[in-house]
């Protein structure tokens, strides 16, 4: 079963708006770690932001924020005030601790963000 | 501030040829991983390392091998290229092995098997 679910193959989002990126997953285990990537066309994949499973509150690094809903099983991240240099593939990532390998990142398939002036 | 670095960037094979991919990082830490990205799969795990001296198989191991040199470096051998093996190779590293220390990526290495 996948664990990590990114429905929304690509978006677009003006300048300056805010968009968010939809990402569901999928653990039976209690500890957990979700993460978002930024993988743009020159290829590096660049780490944005972290939500741990007993994090009360929802992590933010600059404009980037994760809106952590732990019932519904969601980790969706938001962009606010979008810039053109934004325009890339975004996965959302997982990390568990059992299952026999704590280094194991398990990814989505991505969704590619155009930024339109 | 290198990070993780890749070589080679880009590499053409035969199959049946063989090849390694070399990776060091300069962030003193312990924990160091493959991958591998395919169109429309994201990425998966090949092998990791999770400190000096220790390798386990990942996602997708198979065709593959890979040696931790020292806490620096870790290289994944391709021993007789096949074109399903055709993809980019990314090389990752960590402070460590808990959940919130996030991994840390390499350029990547594209690699093409005719």
């Amino acid at each position: 079963a996948q664990k990590i679910t990114q429905t929304q193959p690509g978006m677009f989002v003006q300048e300056k708006e805010a968009v968010t990126l939809d990402c569901t997953y999928d653990t039976s285990d209690p500890s957990y770690g979700l993460f978002w990537y930024k993988q743009p066309s020159s290829g590096e994949m660049i780490f944005l932001i972290y939500q741990g499973s007993y994090d009360q509150q929802n992590a933010t690094e600059g404009r980037y924020s994760l809106n952590f809903q732990k019932a519904r099983k969601s980790a969706n991240l938001v962009i606010s005030a979008s810039q053109l240099g934004d325009s890339a593939m975004y996965f959302c990532a997982m990390r568990e601790v059992y299952g026999g390998a704590t280094n194991k990142l398990i990814f989505g398939t991505g969704t590619l963000l155009a930024v339109q002036p | 501030n290198a990070g993780v670095t890749q070589t080679p960037k880009f590499q053409v094979l035969k199959t049946g040829q063989s090849m390694t991919l070399q990776c060091a990082q300069d962030m003193n830490h312990n924990s160091m991983y493959w991958y591998r990205q395919d169109p429309g799969m994201g990425l998966r795990l090949i092998y990791y390392s999770a400190s000096e001296g220790t390798t386990d198989k990942g996602e997708v191991p198979n065709g593959y091998n890979v040696s931790r040199l020292n806490k620096r470096e870790f290289s994944l051998r391709l021993e007789s290229a096949a074109p399903s093996q055709t993809s980019v190779y990314f090389c990752a590293s960590s402070e460590g092995i808990y959940i919130s220390q996030p991994q840390h990526f390499g350029d990547g290495t594209r690699l093409s098997i005719l």
